[in-house]
């Protein structure tokens, strides 16, 4: 069975610190990957998708960037953080019937 | 952009009362998809209806779809304290990669 991972679990930044949040996916194979972002009592904003390794593609140009290193990794990543880029981050695989979301990294940036 | 429109935003209801949620949309689509979400958790799908389909169920969820009206709608039957949670719908548009767009949710508390 597929299983996708995302951590940590929560995360609390300084304004201009860096961030690193990791995903991977287990059981598929060449899966498409998806970030997205929810601010508190919101949906869901999609930042990235990447449709295999090395290619990512940018849905709002923003402090952030992702890179996909290996099939089943997907990176998350910022050099400076910014007070608005605190929200819950999650991550997501796709088959053809739908999409399965990671447990989700809650970030706060202070 | 954001596609899907979902109303009501909060919904209160009794247990083994019925929860109708609906879902609006503006492009075409290849497919709808709901969502559910308990706080602080990552979303869980619940039921996929293809833009031919009009009506689809499983267990004690039935969604509809009427693609001339562009709209959805999302009915649990005989409701239970374990449905309370948020619910997204989410659309496949036509072309687009997979890439899914979210509607802003409806909060469901069911009431023991």
């Amino acid at each position: 069975s597929q299983t996708i991972h995302q951590w940590p679990a929560t995360l609390v930044q300084p304004v201009g610190s860096p961030l690193s949040l990791e995903c991977t996916v287990e059981g598929t194979s060449n899966p498409n990957l998806y970030w997205y972002r929810q601010a508190a009592g919101r949906g869901l904003q999609l930042l990235f998708y990447s449709v295999g390794i090395g290619q990512i593609s940018s849905e709002v140009p923003q402090n952030l960037s992702a890179s996909r290193p290996q099939d089943r990794q997907f990176i998350l990543s910022s050099k400076k953080l910014l007070l608005s880029d605190s929200g819950f981050y999650l991550c997501a695989w796709s088959r053809s019937w739908g999409q399965y979301f990671g447990p989700g990294t809650r970030l706060t940036v202070t | 952009s954001q596609q899907g429109e979902e109303d009501p935003q909060a919904l209160s209801i009794q247990e083994g009362e019925n929860a109708t949620m609906n879902c609006s949309y503006k492009t075409s689509i290849n497919n709808l998809q709901w969502y559910r979400q308990n706080s602080g958790r990552g979303l869980v799908h619940l039921i996929l209806i293809r833009s031919n389909e009009r009506e689809k169920h499983s267990g004690r969820l039935r969604v509809t779809l009427d693609t001339s009206k562009k709209s959805s709608s999302l009915l649990i039957t005989a409701s239970r304290a374990a449905d309370t949670a948020s619910y997204f719908c989410a659309t496949d548009e036509d072309n687009q990669g997979g890439k899914l767009i979210f509607g802003q949710g409806t909060e469901l508390s069911v009431k023991p």
